[in-house]
């Protein structure tokens, strides 16, 4: 059974402030990675994919990856309420579905 | 963007009944997938749709109750039949659009009652 573990939170950080999320995976054969935000009552947004071990930055989100460690993470720079949302990490083997763990709710408070 | 235009987007529904879900890419793609997300969690994978083919199912996830159609490489549906209210939850589908990732449709809000 493929799993994706992420701590549920809530995660609660003051405007301004760096939010570090998590997640581990169990199947080794994973190819790609992706964080998704979804906002109350909306469909998933993807808004990082990375492929490689390393760092991937686009604008204020940074996503980590290392494979060894078989693990995950995504840091939002300059938090702002409107991050507030929850935060779904999301692995797959190429062509495949996307396996989604649980999802860490994030509330920056202003 | 990618355009991937599902309906309904909402539906309250009597148990025993059925409802079938639409989902309509603005492109072709080879899988198109639905997923399950029950109150307050995560996503759960239905199947997998291929056109020509029939659909591959999750564990825990049956065609007599989630039949699938696959016409051509726009469009699938999925049909959640002999509803219950334990069916009560928001339907998805996705697919992989290449230079935009997985994306999704807007979702389908169900309600048995």
């Amino acid at each position: 059974q493929k799993e994706v573990e992420q701590n549920s939170g809530p995660l609660s950080v003051p405007e301004g402030a760096i939010a570090s999320l998590n997640c581990t995976y169990s199947d080794r054969g994973s190819q790609s990675f992706f964080w998704y935000r979804q906002y109350s009552g909306k469909s998933p947004e993807l808004i990082m994919s990375i492929y490689s071990n390393g760092d991937k930055e686009d604008g204020r989100f940074t996503a980590q990856l290392n494979k060894a460690s078989q693990y995950v993470s995504l840091l939002i720079r300059d938090s702002q309420p409107s991050d507030s949302a929850t935060y779904l990490c999301a692995v797959n083997e190429a062509g495949t579905a996307l396996i989604f763990g649980k999802g860490t709710t994030l509330s920056v408070s202003s | 963007s990618a355009v991937i235009s599902q309906k309904p987007s909402r539906d309250i529904c009597q148990r025993g009944t059925s409802l079938t879900i639409q989902c309509q890419v603005d492109s072709q793609v080879t899988m198109m997938f639905w997923y399950r997300q029950q109150p307050g969690q995560s996503l759960t994978l239905i199947a997998t749709a291929n056109q020509g083919s029939e659909a591959t199912y999750e564990s825990g996830f049956v065609i007599d109750k989630f039949p699938i159609s696959r016409p051509n490489l726009t469009f699938s549906t999925l049909t959640v039949s002999n509803m219950s209210p334990e069916d009560s939850s928001i339907y998805l589908c996705s697919v992989d659009r290449r230079n935009y990732g997985y994306t999704f449709g807007s979702g389908t809000r169900l309600t048995v009652v």
